[in-house]
């Protein structure tokens, strides 16, 4: 399977706890998108990277929120001290950065993970 | 105010007809993307189609098509022959280019149901 894979697809914790999930974008993909997505909306931009440098950053991911991206291959999304507020789907997505203009820049989605904070 | 408005939470269509979801959207910046996507019960998120800012004809991919009417900022997803499959979540989504960079911001979205 060559699309974006996300790790772990479910997850519950208890409040207070730190989570990380992983994401392998497609591999020949150089950017790297984080969303979340609660129940009933849609999907909420959090961060982004091109290589291994995080460019932009929504004020939606507070301090307790960290992404990285080492090497620029697979990312980490890890939340400190989860809140119940929390709880949502986690999606990431990758695209290839072209000089074709935006009509090949598509953002590809992975499966997500279910974040559950009790 | 809101960026991309689907005001459609529910749809329904009979199978092999086809069907209009609506999508507006608000921007003041002359070069944009949109774009539309569909999300199974299963949650991933597949790419449909895309319909750039200075594209000058209505995007088509297979049974979707883009009615793009730029001076309404309009750009409504039709699908023909609709299927069984086709019931989802749709989203509409649009990136900025000069303002929001790469981001896609989405709209609500809005269940389809497609009925035998």
């Amino acid at each position: 399977d060559t699309g974006v894979s996300q790790n772990p697809r479910h997850k519950i914790t208890k409040r207070g706890q730190n989570v990380t999930f992983r994401c392998d974008p497609i591999s020949e993909h150089n950017r790297l998108y984080w969303y979340r997505q609660t129940l009933g909306q849609g999907p909420e931009f959090l961060t982004y990277f091109q290589n291994e440098a995080q460019l932009e950053k929504s004020r939606l991911l507070s301090d307790r929120f960290s992404a990285e991206r080492p090497k620029g291959s697979f990312s980490t999304l890890e939340i400190q001290r989860t809140e119940q507020g929390d709880s949502a789907m986690y999606l990431c997505a990758s695209s290839v950065r072209s000089s074709g203009g935006t009509r090949y820049n598509e953002q590809f989605f992975g499966p997500g993970t279910r974040l559950t904070v009790l | 105010a809101q960026k991309i408005t689907q005001t459609q939470p529910g749809m329904f269509v009979q199978e092999k007809e086809a069907v209009t979801l609506d999508c507006t959207y608000d921007t003041s910046d002359p070069s944009y993307g949109l774009f539309w996507y569909k999300q199974p019960s299963s949650g991933e998120m597949i790419f449909l189609i895309y319909q750039g800012s200075y594209d000058q004809q209505n995007a088509t991919e297979g049974r979707y098509s883009l009615n793009f009417q730029k001076a309404r900022k309009s750009a409504n997803l039709v699908i023909s022959a609709s299927q069984l499959g086709d019931s989802a979540m749709y989203f509409c989504a649009m990136r900025e280019t000069e303002t929001s960079g790469s981001r896609l911001t989405f709209g609500e979205g809005t269940q389809l149901t497609v009925n035998p």
